[in-house]
């Protein structure tokens, strides 16, 4: 099964901020990369696939970027609702798995 | 507008079994675009991916080898829907259960039940 590491665990940020979620494959993934966004009591919502296609209805202010093993989801100006756990998956082998997750928390 | 709605019971005892089931409106189960998944999210493992039920040329399953010698997932042609089922559950497979589609074109889970929490306790 293919692993995947996401960094930081946690992450404390303000509104306005720019942050930036890693995802590192344990082997190249060809961009089969999804961002899932997770608020308590709710099923993951997908942002973006294909490493960097933005889901419809999704803010242009989520993007990401990357390639081979390490992928990058950046949310470009922090509003208040996007404090929630995000999840990378990867899609390139079955079976599909996920990172750990970030907690976006406010500062 | 694509919706999945789960249903089944909260609470379980240890080693009887697991049964939940994600009905399916706007889209269909035989669809042979999308794949219908359940995954599980838990503290000490996170989201993980239990298996798939998809039609192509005939009806295809996927399981996790984690559980692959417990699991069991259906479709229902008739109801429109699809089903879990996981055997022999111990207090590690306490979890919020969801079901999911993957659409063929994004390959990523576009559309989510509403999970399901589901503990295992005598």
């Amino acid at each position: 099964d293919i692993q995947m590491t996401q960094s930081p665990s946690s992450l404390s940020a303000s509104v306005g901020d720019r942050v930036t979620i890693t995802c590192r494959a344990s082997q190249d993934i060809d961009n089969s990369l999804a961002w899932y966004q997770q608020k308590p009591g709710k099923p993951p919502k997908l942002l973006l696939y294909k490493t960097s296609r933005l889901q419809s209805g999704v803010p242009s202010r989520f993007s990401g970027s990357g390639s081979g093993t390490d992928y990058t989801l950046t949310i470009a100006s922090l509003q208040p609702e996007d404090f929630a756990t995000y999840h990378c998956q990867q899609y390139y082998s079955t079976p599909p798995t996920f990172g750990r997750g970030t907690k976006l928390e406010i500062k | 507008q694509v919706q999945l709605q789960q249903s089944g019971p909260g609470l379980v005892k240890p080693s009887q079994t697991l049964s939940l089931t994600c009905a399916i409106s706007g889209d269909t189960v035989s669809s042979r675009r999308a794949a219908w998944n359940w995954i599980r999210l838990s503290p000490s493992r996170g989201l993980e991916w239990l298996g798939r039920t998809y039609q192509r040329s005939k009806w295809y399953n996927d399981y996790a080898a984690s559980v692959k010698s417990r699991i069991t997932i259906n479709p229902d042609t008739s109801k429109n829907q699809f089903s879990l089922q996981l055997n022999s559950v111990t207090p590690e497979d306490t979890a919020v259960y969801y079901c999911a589609r993957k659409e063929g074109e994004k390959e990523a889970f576009d559309i989510w039940g509403q999970g399901t929490v589901v503990t295992v306790s005598s």
